[in-house]
């Protein structure tokens, strides 16, 4: 079975550009989740998608993020103008059934975004 | 005050050691706790889930005291490949994860 899987695996951008970043979850998991680890700090929430709705998005930093999962599949994040503070690690996890108490969230590979 | 709290380490053991880890948390509505392994330039995978009983699974157990919001885990007998950075990690009824930092792992032949 696929993993997470995400694209692209690096992106070096300039501030003030456009940078989208893509995640496609394991098959059948309704639950999408973005996370971002930015350099030396911890790896923190961003949003969690369940299905193509957005169930919380109390991470996402500013207006200039912008993520979508349209039609309940892959899930793409939008920055719109990046800033320098944006660069780091941009993750994405899915997992099944929020129901199931110790639900194991399954994360992929991530996306290295450098903004200059 | 971080949400997760974890000693960054690094720790730097010989092949063979036991080496615990351990971790708080300040959210006292938490339901859910976890240790992640996140090797270099790669993401985080479940180690193992916490329950508050404890448990085991071969060489690494953790322990869970709600009381105190403390979390810790124990690697016996330290493989070279058990060098990583492990990652506490706790969520709640929203499901989301919330991390420590991390406590970087280096076992020496």
């Amino acid at each position: 079975e696929a993993g997470v899987t995400q694209f692209p695996s690096h992106s070096v951008i300039e501030k003030g550009q456009t940078v989208t970043l893509r995640c496609d979850p394991i098959s059948g998991h309704d639950n999408l989740y973005w996370y971002r680890r930015v350099m030396g700090k911890e790896i923190k929430f961003l949003l969690h998608f369940v299905k193509e709705s957005k169930q919380d998005e109390s991470g996402m930093p500013n207006n200039r993020f912008l993520a979508e999962r349209t039609g309940g599949t892959y899930s793409t994040l939008k920055v719109q103008p990046a800033e320098l503070e944006d660069s780091g690690v941009y993750f994405c996890a899915s997992s099944q059934d929020l129901a199931v108490f110790y639900n194991e969230q399954f994360f992929g590979p991530g996306t290295r975004l450098t903004v200059l | 005050r971080k949400e997760v709290e974890q000693d960054p380490g690094p720790f730097n053991v010989p092949e063979g050691a036991t080496v615990a880890f351990n971790c708080t948390y300040s959210n006292s509505a938490s339901q859910s706790f976890f240790w992640y392994r996140q090797d270099c330039r790669k993401e985080p995978k479940l180690l193992m889930s916490v329950y508050s009983s404890g448990n085991e699974d071969g060489r690494f157990t953790a322990q869970l005291n709600r009381a105190s919001q403390y979390i810790s885990l124990l690697i016996r007998d330290s493989k070279l490949s058990d060098s990583a950075t492990y990652l506490c990690v706790v969520s709640g009824s929203a499901r989301q994860l919330t991390f420590g930092s991390g406590t970087q792992l280096t076992v020496l032949p």
